[in-house]
């Protein structure tokens, strides 16, 4: 069990350009989040997947936002026509469904220029 | 509305005392489940506790306990002897809905705690 992983780590873009990040969760883990955390505040939730299965999306995922889980195991996350609000560290967690308990990666820090 | 509260931006402790961090939270779902996580400066975040809305005991880990208060909607975590390595921020959360359905997950604004030697 290597635990959560996102790529990259650290991303630097310029307004307007088109941004995807990768999660890979804790394999035998059907269930995955993503989340966005400005610097002092909480982790604001975006969207999760059950299996491939998107069940929930936040009113925060704007229409320039999508996410995707096309086999159920790993996920992107992508961000079009990027604005300066964007810049934000993108959280990804994994869990099992049968319980509470998520898994967080590392994050990927996201800065528009 | 806020939905998780936090009331401590910062709080401090000496090492090998007991703290509490405060959480009160709002939701009409009967169905809930509340949470506590840690956000060291390397930034991960770190499970440490969780309790049912149904849940009759309050939740126990190790050094981590939750002080359960579902009247006045209070959930606040007890760490006892604190280390400096729990230096960190501390969030709670809460899961609105059943488990195994729809759900929405909402995050405090934290509580910065540091253990002094």
């Amino acid at each position: 069990d290597t635990g959560v992983s996102q790529d990259p780590r650290h991303k630097i873009t310029k307004r307007g350009q088109n941004v995807t990040f990768r999660c890979d969760p804790i394999s035998e883990h059907n269930r995955l989040y993503w989340y966005r955390q400005t610097l002092g505040q909480g982790p604001e939730f975006l969207t999760y997947f059950q299996n491939e299965a998107q069940l929930e999306k936040s009113r925060l995922l704007s229409d320039r936002f999508s996410a995707e889980r096309p086999k159920g195991s790993f996920s992107t996350l992508e961000i079009q026509r990027t604005e300066q609000g964007d810049s934000a560290m993108y959280l990804c967690a994994s869990s099992l469904e049968s319980v509470d308990e998520q898994y967080f990666g590392p994050g990927t820090r996201l800065t528009v220029t | 509305a806020q939905k998780i509260t936090q009331t401590q931006p910062g709080m401090f402790v000496q090492e090998k005392e007991a703290v509490t961090l405060d959480c009160t939270y709002d939701t009409s779902d009967p169905s809930y489940g509340l949470f506590w996580y840690k956000q060291p400066s390397s930034g991960e975040m770190i499970f440490l506790i969780y309790q049912g809305s149904y849940d009759q005991q309050n939740a126990t880990e190790g050094r981590y306990s939750l002080n359960f208060q579902k009247a006045r909607k209070s959930a606040n975590l007890v760490i006892s002897a604190s280390q400096l390595g729990d230096s960190a921020m501390y969030f709670c959360a809460m899961r609105e809905g059943k488990r195994n359905y729809g759900q929405n997950f909402v995050f405090g604004p934290g509580t910065r705690l540091s253990v002094l030697p």
